[in-house]
């Protein structure tokens, strides 16, 4: 069964940074590209970036309100995607969900990021 | 970045049938945007309905279906449920990235 868990969200002031984790199982993590995805208090979804598999590189792309400021990482010895948060604003504040991007997307239960003073 | 629209509310009685579609700000949807449809409850992890255009995974309920309709990706729903009112979101895919529909929310009164 493939199980994905996000960690690290929390409380944090504007200018600061972050990291998020996505612990994966149930799956060979190193084939799959991982996304991130969040959800703003009201708002709807929006794609933050991806990362693909190191078989194609290790690709990454971001949607532009992060780009330059936001990195997603992986390690897949230890099957985990990280989204590296930096420069954050209070409009970045939201729940942010790890998906395993197959064809079929699989999605974490995601963790809620605060961005305030 | 593109910009992908959906319509914000749609109402549908129990047992009948609605089309939710998904358009973008560069022109037609194609098979080549791979249209993905999600649901989302209050509460609850989205969860993926369609992927492909017209794909379901084994879960997935026979009563949804996607397609492209009129330059648009399109997810149908036939013979709705209680259980089917949720947020819909749907996805394409561009050369930069991946943008997200403002999502549909659907009741079924």
């Amino acid at each position: 069964e493939v199980q994905l868990v996000e960690s690290g969200g929390g409380l944090v002031q504007p200018g600061r940074s972050l990291r998020l984790s996505c612990t994966a199982s149930g799956f060979i993590f190193g084939d799959y590209a991982m996304s991130w995805v969040r959800q703003a208090p009201g708002k709807g979804l929006e794609w933050v970036g991806f990362i693909g598999s190191n078989s194609y590189g290790g690709t990454t792309k971001y949607a532009a309100s992060v780009k330059g400021r936001f990195i997603i990482s992986r390690d897949d010895s230890k099957s985990i995607a990280y989204l590296q948060m930096n420069s954050l604003k209070t409009e970045d504040t939201a729940v942010y969900y790890c998906a395993r991007t197959a064809a079929y997307w699989d999605w974490g239960q995601g963790t809620l990021v605060a961005v305030s003073s | 970045q593109a910009v992908v629209t959906q319509e914000p509310s749609l109402t549908v009685s129990p047992g009948g049938t609605l089309t939710l579609t998904c358009g973008s700000s560069t022109g037609a949807v194609t098979s080549g945007h791979y249209p993905y449809w999600f649901h989302l409850k209050p509460g609850q992890a989205p969860r993926t309905l369609i992927y492909d255009t017209s794909n379901k995974h084994s879960w997935t309920p026979a009563r949804f279906s996607g397609s492209l309709l009129g330059g648009k990706a399109a997810l149908t729903l036939s013979g709705a449920q209680p259980e089917d009112e949720a947020e819909y979101y749907c996805l394409l895919s561009y050369s930069d990235g991946r943008v997200f529909g403002g999502g549909t929310k659907v009741t079924v009164l």
